[in-house]
């Protein structure tokens, strides 16, 4: 059961630092998305590709987050510097370009706690 | 501004009573429609979806929906809930290929 997977599950950092997620869509997948989770906010999208190609990041706080598909097989999210306000989980989602034929598939999430 | 409202942010119930939930979108032109479910402390999974034809769709562990084109409304059903159905639940909607979801409904079923 093929499965996106994201690393690393567990993120607890420093203010200041930089923090680096890592997701690996599903083979074959050709789009991608980066969802923050909060209690206050919900499920916040932060940036999407199609083909490796940015599509949207309209959600994504410019100034500290970046998000990158360096390859087919690995999306990425920094952020640098971190804020204790960017605690949350994160999740990736890789999908079809035609929804239809197959919905978004998540991954477990990486859950970032910034002290 | 395009988005996707759900009316109850937490639900109780007892099992064996009936959930719906309540989901509305403001997108013009074609969309697709989902619900996710999140149990705790896991990912979101696609419990059913609507592209196009009967508008009354079945999805997994006995849930279904009902879209309703002229109200804007996608709303999730199950006549018989269980404990195990304790969970978030997510209303999406897919436009121009970029998934949007509400806010959740917190379902909390009591044995």
């Amino acid at each position: 059961d093929a499965r996106v997977t994201q690393t690393p599950r567990h993120k607890v950092t420093e203010m200041g630092q930089e923090v680096t997620m890592r997701c690996q869509p599903i083979l074959g997948h050709n789009t991608v998305f980066w969802y923050r989770q909060t209690m206050m906010q919900g499920l916040e999208l932060l940036a999407y590709f199609r083909n490796r190609a940015p599509l949207d990041d309209s959600g994504m706080p410019k100034d500290r987050f970046s998000a990158e598909m360096p390859d087919a097989t690995l999306a990425t999210l920094k952020i640098q510097p971190s804020e204790p306000r960017d605690s949350a989980v994160y999740f990736c989602a890789s999908g079809l370009d035609r929804p239809e034929n197959s919905p978004l598939h998540f991954g477990n999430g990486t859950r970032l706690t910034v002290t | 501004a395009q988005s996707v409202s759900q009316h109850n942010h937490h639900v109780i119930l007892s099992e064996a009573a009936s959930l719906e939930l309540g989901c509305n979108y403001s997108y013009g032109g074609t969309v697709n429609l989902f619900w996710y479910v999140q149990y705790p402390g896991q990912h979101l999974q696609l419990l059913l979806k609507y592209f196009s034809g009967d508008p009354l769709v079945k999805g997994i562990k006995g849930f279904e929906a009902e879209f309703i084109k002229s109200k804007f409304s996608f709303n999730l059903r199950k006549p018989s809930v269980q404990w195990s159905d304790t969970a978030e639940y997510f209303c999406a909607v897919n436009s121009w290929g970029k998934l949007q979801f509400g806010a959740g409904t917190q379902v909390v079923v009591t044995p």
